[in-house]
């Protein structure tokens, strides 16, 4: 089945922890995608990478850091600089201007 | 500064009413306009709109773009329970979508 994998689905972190959360595609596609979406707000872009080895940041990127080493994964770590991390953070692949870009199912993060 | 705003920010109505979705934007390189729908978690691709005028149609849902005023509507008729959620409506900028806040909607039977 082609799609986009995210887990955990729910993950707690103590103060001062760095976690991590998983992406992981099969379908193929050299564009993935981090958001973080707040309650009443829509998705704000975190990092994002158009090919293996190089990403950019989004919009909010600071407490955040990413790795691309292999085309299907997309990582994404929370770091303690983020300071209200409490968020909905979603991972997406494909995408070109021209394509839709598809989601994966999520992963909540809270603070213990 | 890239915009994207959608109204109403919320809306609830009966079954069997028909609702309209707006989102205007101002976007630098624009490429396209995407709506998406999402209930609980991943957001479900509905429309991706490139041209002017040209009308987007599946099934109860309809949408089309105005390049030229920089807006696009979601239609919905004969709304049912299960169209509840938030549509969530994201420009392209080149290759980065930008989202609105969404519009919740609510159907009651």
């Amino acid at each position: 089945d082609g799609g986009i994998t995210q887990s955990p689905k729910y993950l707690f972190r103590k103060e001062g922890q760095n976690v991590t959360l998983s992406c992981e595609q099969n379908l193929n596609h050299d564009a993935m995608y981090w958001y973080r979406q707040d309650p009443g707000q829509g998705l704000r872009l975190i990092y994002y990478s158009q090919i293996v080895n190089d990403f950019q940041k989004g919009d909010i990127a600071e407490g955040y850091s990413v790795s691309r080493e292999k085309k299907e994964s997309f990582p994404l770590t929370v770091t303690s600089a983020q300071k209200n991390p409490t968020a909905f953070y979603l991972c997406a692949s494909g995408g070109t201007g021209l394509q839709p870009q598809h989601f994966g199912d999520g992963t909540r993060l809270s603070i213990l | 500064e890239d915009k994207v705003v959608q109204s109403p920010l919320s809306l609830v109505v009966h079954e069997g009413d028909t609702v309209t979705l707006n989102c205007s934007y101002e976007v630098t390189n624009f490429r396209s306009l995407l709506w998406y729908k999402q209930e609980k978690k991943a957001p479900t691709f509905l429309f991706m709109l490139t041209s002017s005028g040209i009308e987007k149609k599946s099934g109860r849902l309809s949408s089309i773009l105005d390049k030229k005023e920089l807006f696009s509507i979601l239609n919905i008729t004969a709304t049912q329970t299960g169209d509840s959620a938030i549509y969530l409506c994201a420009p392209y900028n080149t290759d980065k979508l930008i989202f609105g806040t969404g519009t919740r909607l609510q159907v009651f039977p």
